[in-house]
């Protein structure tokens, strides 16, 4: 079965980095994007950007642009997530999701479980 | 950026109605608008893509619609395990952008 395992929890003081991964098992990775999703403490769902596999090409929201980087190791089917200049505002759930198309559509199929990144002073 | 306006923000509901959560988007996004559930401190799962085409293992009483830029997502007959936190979101432009979400609460 398709399962997404992310890394545990992180905290961090503000400036610092963190990088968060999303380890894959029960499909082919290369086969699908990888997309990150982000969700502060009861706030609704952002969207930060994917990774596609195969080629290592990424799109980032423009938000996020300069400050985040998406990365992978095929070899071991895991993706990663890297958010460098942390601030209070970045303190959030972020989330891997599987990025599925087919002829009726796109969407986020498989979810990670999520990390839980803190920064704090 | 599109913007995605979902209503209501929250909603009361007994088991057994009929629930309509409604999202609006400020342009024109095709068929790309999914929708998701999520329960407290678990991931968001997805319930509906390309607007009407349900995930497999989602009951069917879950179903979607659109017109125009109006896409609706139905409950018939809600069931205890529907109360949860309902997410839309497109697909058809960058960055691809949620609505704040609809609250689902047991009145």
């Amino acid at each position: 079965q398709v399962q997404l395992v992310q890394s545990g929890a992180e905290v961090k003081k503000p400036g610092a980095s963190v990088k968060v991964s999303c380890k894959t098992s029960g499909y082919t990775f290369a086969g699908y994007w990888m997309h990150w999703v982000r969700q502060a403490p009861g706030q609704g769902l952002e969207w930060m950007g994917w990774i596609i596999p195969n080629s290592g090409e990424t799109k980032y929201a423009q938000k996020f642009q300069g400050r985040v980087t998406m990365t992978r190791d095929t070899s071991i089917n895991t993706a990663y997530m890297e958010l460098n200049s942390l601030t209070s505002d970045d303190t959030a759930m972020y989330y891997c999701a599987r990025g599925f198309l087919d002829s009726s559509g796109r969407s986020l199929d498989y979810w990670g479980q999520g990390t839980l990144v803190t920064v704090s002073s | 950026d599109i913007q995605l306006t979902q209503s209501p923000s929250f909603l009361s509901a007994s088991v057994g109605d009929r629930v309509t959560i409604t999202c609006r988007a400020s342009q024109a996004i095709g068929r790309y608008l999914a929708w998701y559930q999520q329960k407290p401190g678990k991931a968001p799962k997805l319930l509906i893509y390309g607007v009407s085409t349900l995930q497999s293992g989602v009951p069917s009483r879950f179903s979607g619609s659109e017109s125009g830029t109006e896409f609706t997502l139905t409950i018939t007959t809600l069931q205890p395990e529907d109360f949860a936190t309902y997410y839309c979101q497109q697909l058809s432009d960058y960055p691809r952008t949620f609505g704040q979400g609809t609250k689902v609460e047991i009145k």
